[in-house]
């Protein structure tokens, strides 16, 4: 079946500019969460969302990050007014039924910021 | 804090020889740990899923083995082949971060013809 997709598969944008990253987890699954991989940082949490319940925020690296999750399903999260240490590839994943089974990732979007 | 060591960073071996790759954490309170491959500009592949409660998990060539008590766990491949070649994440979640999984930084491997 289809896997996790993400989109853009690339980005560039200015710095200050903001910009919208999309994942569409596999579906059915309950659980979608976001983390960051860059060179200096490895890959670290951003966010998790598990059904209807409030997200788990506590991995946002600042108030210009932000995520939504529409009808339990599609997620977006947002950078606003870009900053040249945003650049890095987010990776969106998604779990069946909670965040105590198998994490299964999407191949990324790469964003850099000029 | 949880801290996740994946030693070595890098390693290159001939085909067919085994491959051994360490994690170790410096929390033991985890619920599970997942092992990942990672081919170049792609996404995270899962390996395999120990619970906290197992010793170990096995999936054909592989096998994944958890010792808690020492925040330790190790994979290994058998029989390597060039297209096991890419690098491999540890993750664990730990029971005071649901939802969260750490990484190591990973080990490049190159197995080769």
């Amino acid at each position: 079946g289809a896997g996790v997709s993400q989109s853009p598969s690339n980005k560039v944008t200015e710095k200050g500019k903001d910009v919208e990253l999309r994942c569409d987890p596999i579906s059915g699954h309950t659980a979608l969460y976001w983390y960051r991989q860059s060179l200096g940082q490895g890959l670290e949490f951003l966010i998790y969302f598990q059904g209807n319940s409030a997200p788990d925020k506590s991995g946002l690296p600042s108030d210009r990050f932000s995520a939504e999750r529409t009808g339990g399903s599609v997620s977006t999260l947002t950078i606003q007014r870009t900053q040249q240490e945003d650049s890095a590839v987010y990776l969106c994943a998604s779990s069946l039924a909670g965040a105590g089974e198998t994490q299964y990732f999407g191949p990324g979007t790469r964003l850099l910021v000029l | 804090k949880q801290e996740v060591t994946q030693i070595p960073a890098a390693l290159s071996v001939p085909e067919g020889e085994n491959l051994v790759l360490n994690c170790s954490f410096t929390d033991s309170a985890i619920y599970n740990l997942q092992w990942f491959r990672q081919d170049p500009g792609k996404g995270l592949t899962s390996l395999l899923l120990i619970q906290s409660s197992q010793r170990e998990q096995t999936s054909g060539r592989l096998n994944a083995s958890l010792d808690k008590s020492s925040g330790r766990s190790t994979l290994y491949i058998a029989a390597s082949q060039p297209g096991d070649s890419a690098t491999y994440l540890c993750a664990v979640m730990t029971t005071d971060s649901w939802g969260k999984l750490q990484f190591g930084a990973g080990t490049q491997v190159v197995v080769t013809p």
